[in-house]
């Protein structure tokens, strides 16, 4: 079974700053996919990034970006230019296609960000 | 566009009453997941059906049941709540075509006294 570890249960981080995520996973599979998801105040989940195990290339999306290192197992999260609205619960997931069929997805059990003006 | 549904937002339970969570999607996906998120153990899932009229369960299923008469539609049931099914809900839904991303609706939050 696949793990996913977030060991920073809360962080803090000034507006503009630059802050990183941790997330470590435990898996003996090959081809997957990584993703880290934003949780606001609001509770909806949003897809802020994802990564697939097959690129080498770290996925970047505006001030989001990624350090993968697979052999290491180790998925984490830059957010450069912090921005009060950055404020939420951030999930790191792991997923791979099961044989049934359907995506399989382990969440880790996430960060608190608070981002302070 | 509404993308995922979820009816109702919040309430609250007895224990011993019933309940069913609604779920809607309107992109027409296959798969539909049910999924419970409670303090410090992130997402977990119950249910999930890869179609219409099918259902399977997930990684915490006791005390759920499912139903997905229609492709549009996944209902959760609740048939005597206990205090330990306070949680906030998820409903997701996702295209086997589309294999990165699960789509999800605004959360129930259900409480059990």
């Amino acid at each position: 079974a696949q793990t996913v570890t977030q060991s920073q249960p809360e962080m803090s981080v000034q507006e503009a700053e630059t802050v990183t995520l941790s997330c470590t996973y435990d898996t003996s599979e090959n081809n997957y996919y990584l993703f880290w998801y934003k949780q606001p105040p609001s509770r909806q989940m949003i897809l802020v990034i994802r990564q697939e195990a097959y690129k080498q290339q770290n996925a970047t999306e505006n001030r989001f970006s990624v350090n993968f290192q697979k052999a290491a197992k180790s998925f984490s999260l830059k957010i450069s230019d912090s921005q009060l609205g950055d404020t939420a619960m951030y999930f790191c997931a792991f997923m791979k296609r099961h044989s049934g069929g359907y995506q399989k997805v382990t969440f880790g059990t996430g960060t608190k960000l608070q981002v302070i003006p | 566009n509404a993308g995922v549904t979820q009816t109702p937002k919040f309430r609250v339970l007895k224990t011993g009453q019933s309940m069913t969570l609604l779920c809607a999607q309107d992109m027409n996906h296959e798969y539909m997941y049910w999924y419970r998120q409670d303090p410090g153990m992130g997402l977990r899932l119950i249910h999930y059906s890869v179609g219409e009229g099918t259902t399977a369960k997930g990684e915490v299923p006791d005390g759920y049941n499912v139903s997905r008469l229609k492709k549009q539609n996944f209902l959760l049931g609740l048939e005597s709540a206990a205090p330990s099914q306070t949680s906030v809900y998820f409903c997701a839904s996702s295209d086997p075509g589309q294999i990165y991303e699960q789509y999800f609706g605004p959360g129930t939050r259900l409480t059990v006294t």
